[in-house]
């Protein structure tokens, strides 16, 4: 049972629409990740949150963690093909291990 | 390529064979992870080391697996008696001292228990 659950699992769109993905819990993370993930490839990590409230932007990617630290969206905008992957979110539990969710799998097409 | 680096790539044995991968962390990296994910869900905690001291092993972790880190630099994963249910990716990470659960990842060993 994985504690982090993400929405939607599938997505596919057009390049340049906007998409975002959520992550949710029930449980209150001391940090929150979020990685991509590629076929056959470990996941590549994106961005981390700590504070509650937190938006943090990366070119496309805007990242934002819960007042309550208990969920995360990731938005991005005017999506290209590049963007396609595995988006996965991640919760810090202490000071080393992660809680992963089942990942959001993006198809952009051209 | 100063990356975590884990070796083999891809490993196809026969049920009942052991196997044994490796993963060779950033060089200033003490902290390091092996974690396991199957089709369709992120990855799963499996073992954690700082330096050479394995400090949390999850209930995944059957006996039949069993994880070293020697002298606190590269690791390595070896499941004995492997069992179909085995068939994962196998991916290995570390983080720098002081830096929280921020983890980079190797490309993984992807194994196919037959």
């Amino acid at each position: 049972t994985q504690l982090l659950e993400q929405s939607p699992q599938f997505l596919s769109i057009q390049e340049g629409e906007n998409l975002t993905v959520y992550c949710n819990s029930s449980s209150v993370f001391s940090s929150l990740q979020w990685y991509r993930q590629e076929p056959g490839e470990g996941p590549v990590l994106l961005v981390t949150v700590v504070t509650g409230g937190e938006v943090k932007k990366l070119k496309r990617l805007t990242f934002q963690f819960g007042d309550a630290r208990k969920d995360s969206s990731l938005h991005i905008t005017a999506a290209q093909p590049g963007d396609t992957g595995l988006y996965l979110c991640a919760g810090g539990f202490n000071d080393y291990k992660l809680s992963f969710g089942a990942g959001t799998t993006v198809t952009v097409r051209a | 390529d100063t990356g975590v680096s884990q070796d083999p790539r891809h490993k196809i044995t026969k049920r009942g064979q052991n196997v044994t991968f490796r993963c060779d962390p950033i060089s200033e990296h003490n902290r390091l992870y092996w974690y396991r994910q199957t089709l369709g869900q992120g990855p799963e905690f499996l073992t954690y080391f700082q330096n050479e001291a394995q400090l949390e092993k999850s209930r995944l972790l059957s006996d039949r697996f069993s994880a070293e880190r020697p002298k606190g630099s590269f690791s390595t994963l070896e499941i004995q008696r492997t069992e179909q249910g085995d068939s994962a990716m196998y991916l290995c990470a570390s983080s720098p001292p002081r830096g929280g659960t921020e983890a980079f990842f190797g490309q993984g060993t992807r194994l196919t228990v037959v």
